[in-house]
């Protein structure tokens, strides 16, 4: 079965420290690849997507990530996180053939410290 | 904010019980799926109605269940109400039922089970 790995289940920065958070997959096939954003309080937001083509994707806010297809990952950074970014992030995958069917990480919380 | 919105926002029901949630799509938008997020988890895909029929599932049992009405709103219904149901419900849409499609979600429907 497809599965979605987030390792840091809560990260603590303060602010201007860099962010990166680590997203694998386990499916072997062509995927689309996304991060969504939930802050507190707030429904789930799309960050960025990775459908096809240049494998270092520019999302909103500031926040980018990096398909590595040999490493099966799909790493989230920021170069400076602001207090705002205190939210929870989700790693999502869809396979090329299911539709548009999400199939969701654990979460990683992070908290920005003023 | 999407133009996503679920009704009602929190519900409290018992054991053996039954619910139904509602979704109105954001316009324009014929392709509704569901999500379970249970507290502390990522969300888990339920289902996707494409067209008023269901058009992917996920591991959930038979008593969840839906509709999509004409005009693309949906319903999940859940029968036989379990304390392990207490979660997040999320409903989100999107264009059309295709991988490169992006889903916007809704805030969701808190239901807690007692």
């Amino acid at each position: 079965a497809q599965s979605v790995s987030q390792h840091n289940h809560h990260v603590i920065l303060s602010e201007a420290a860099s962010l990166e958070l680590g997203c694998n997959y386990s499916y072997g096939g062509t995927v689309n690849l996304f991060w969504y954003v939930q802050y507190p309080g707030q429904h789930l937001q799309l960050l960025l997507k990775y459908f096809s083509g240049d494998p270092l994707v520019k999302g909103i806010k500031g926040f980018e990530a990096e398909f590595i297809k040999s490493k099966f990952s799909f790493n989230l950074r920021k170069p400076s996180v602001q207090w705002s970014d205190t939210a929870e992030y989700f790693c999502a995958v869809n396979r090329n053939n299911a539709g548009n069917m999400l199939t969701f990480g654990g979460g990683t919380r992070l908290m920005v410290k003023p | 904010e999407t133009g996503v919105t679920q009704s009602p926002t929190h519900l409290i029901k018992t054991r053996g019980q039954q619910v139904t949630l509602r979704c109105s799509s954001q316009s324009g938008h014929n392709t509704v799926s569901w999500y379970q997020q249970a507290l502390g988890q990522g969300p888990q895909f339920i289902f996707q109605y494409y067209r008023e029929e269901e058009n992917g599932r996920g591991n959930f049992p038979p008593r969840f269940s839906g509709l999509q009405f004409p005009n693309y709103s949906s319903e999940l219904n859940v029968n036989a109400l379990e304390l392990d149901d207490s979660a997040l419900y999320l409903c989100a849409s999107s264009v059309r039922a295709s991988s490169d499609n992006e889903q916007f979600f809704g805030p969701g429907t808190r239901l807690t089970v007692l």
